[in-house]
């Protein structure tokens, strides 16, 4: 069955830091992958996906590259802020259609908190 | 973005009764909806695939009639967890589909005595 594996936290960062949080998957077939983030207190937002391997999603100065060989599909931002706190959750779809029509597969989530 | 909300946003009952969870979009029309379950520390974890008009189709290993579910509506689908016990408790999550994207809700506590 699919799976995602993700780095366990709390992850704690000063201001400006480079941030990894690390993903790897199983899925059978041709996968969508995405990282979804929770700020307290709210849903699940969608913080970026890649359909295709090779693919590199980004948004709000976060990216996440498509790696098939590697089934990774690690998140970096070059400098975190203090709004970047909340939990993070790498998922995959596993019919790659994007996301909309099917259940995802999510990771345990990392809580990442950014110290001013 | 679209708005999706679930109530309540927590619950507490006892155990042997039954609880419904609502799950609405407020800002558009959903023909799928899903529902999540998380335990803490856990992943979220799928429970069932909700089509407006039809039956959902649940997981394996998720008993459709302890949790039933129910999509009357584009904007509606509510899960009603019946005759709930402790090992019941947990954080109940929604989405809904719509433009080629999942929505999420903030999510239900259940808690059972």
């Amino acid at each position: 069955g699919n799976s995602v594996t993700q780095m366990e936290g709390p992850v704690t960062l000063s201001e400006e830091a480079f941030l990894t949080i690390n993903c790897t998957y199983t899925a059978t077939g041709y996968p969508s992958l995405f990282w979804y983030v929770q700020y307290p207190g709210e849903g699940l937002q969608l913080l970026l996906k890649a359909t295709k391997a090779d693919d590199k999603g980004s948004n709000k100065g976060f990216e996440a590259t498509y790696r098939k060989e590697t089934t990774s599909f690690h998140l970096e931002k070059g400098s975190v802020q203090v709004s970047d706190s909340a939990v993070y959750f790498c998922a995959l779809s596993d019919r790659g259609s994007g996301g909309g029509a099917d259940g995802l597969t999510f990771g345990k989530g990392t809580h990442l908190i950014i110290q001013p | 973005g679209a708005v999706v909300s679930q109530h309540p946003s927590w619950v507490i009952c006892k155990s042997g009764t039954s609880v419904k969870i609502e799950c609405r979009s407020l800002d558009f029309q959903a023909t799928t909806m899903f529902w999540y379950r998380q335990f803490p520390k856990q992943s979220l974890m799928l429970m069932a695939t909700s089509n407006e008009g039809s039956k959902a189709t649940y997981e394996q290993g998720v008993e459709k009639d302890k949790f039933l579910i129910n999509h009357a509506s584009l904007t509606l689908s509510t899960l009603t967890v019946t005759s709930a016990h402790p090992e019941d408790s947990s954080f109940y999550i929604c989405s809904a589909s719509g433009l080629a994207k999942q929505f999420f809700g903030p999510g239900t506590r259940l808690t059972v005595l």
